[in-house]
């Protein structure tokens, strides 16, 4: 299976700031990679699949690049909305993992 | 307007099973694979399984396969996953979840989830 390694898994930010999360697969998967964000008690939200194709309704403050083994997504001045859990998900090949997640949270 | 709704969870002893189902609407069911993901209680996100729209072909994370089946009724717009012998360890919300139209696999519309509690 492949296996999803985000980082960091916490990161402490304040509003206005960019903030950057890696995830990095253990064998490359083109660009078949997809961003979620997920907020306690709210079921998860696309935001990037393609590794850099922003979802309909997702704000522009967040990008992603990346291919193979290493992704990143970026959120350009963060938002107070913003503060949640950011998880990726390889759609490479079956088991669909996902990454153990990076929790964004006031600093 | 694309909706999942979840339903048959509940608490329940080690050992036992139990069924989800999710039923659809808003969208053509049969023209889509499904999926089944899960979250522990302070957990990440785990993708449990999915099955294409046929129920030909249907694939599970390694760590469940043997105790846990997915199959769909296209007839009437629901998914299902059967869990059997169930674990402490399988205390999760399930969502069911709908991919992207033409991209595999990228979940976009997801159920509201529901908790399932195993105790010994």
């Amino acid at each position: 299976d492949i296996q999803m390694t985000q980082s960091p898994s916490t990161v402490s930010a304040s509003v206005g700031d960019r903030v950057a999360i890696t995830c990095r697969a253990s064998q490359g998967v083109g660009t078949n990679l997809a961003w979620y964000q997920k907020k306690p008690g709210k079921v998860p939200k696309l935001l990037i699949f393609g590794a850099s194709v922003l979802q309909t309704g997702v704000p522009s403050r967040f990008t992603g690049s990346g291919s193979g083994t290493d992704f990143t997504l970026t959120i350009r001045s963060l938002q107070p909305e913003d503060f949640a859990t950011y998880f990726c998900q390889h759609t490479d090949i079956y088991p669909y993992t996902f990454g153990q997640g990076t929790k964004v949270d006031i600093k | 307007e694309v909706q999942l709704v979840e339903s048959g969870g509940g608490l329940v002893q080690t050992g036992r099973s139990l069924r989800l189902s999710c039923v659809t609407s808003g969208f053509t069911f049969e023209n889509y694979a499904m999926h089944w993901v899960r979250q522990r209680p302070g957990k990440g996100l785990e993708w449990v399984g999915g099955i294409s729209w046929s129920s030909t072909n249907v694939a599970y994370a390694a760590s469940l396969k043997g105790r846990f089946t997915i199959s769909r009724d296209n007839s009437k717009n629901s998914l299902f996953l059967q869990m059997n012998r169930l674990q402490t360890d399988d205390t999760a919300v399930y969502f069911c979840a709908k991919p992207l139209t033409l991209v595999r696999g990228v979940l976009d519309s997801w159920g509201q989830g529901v908790l399932v509690s195993v105790s010994s």
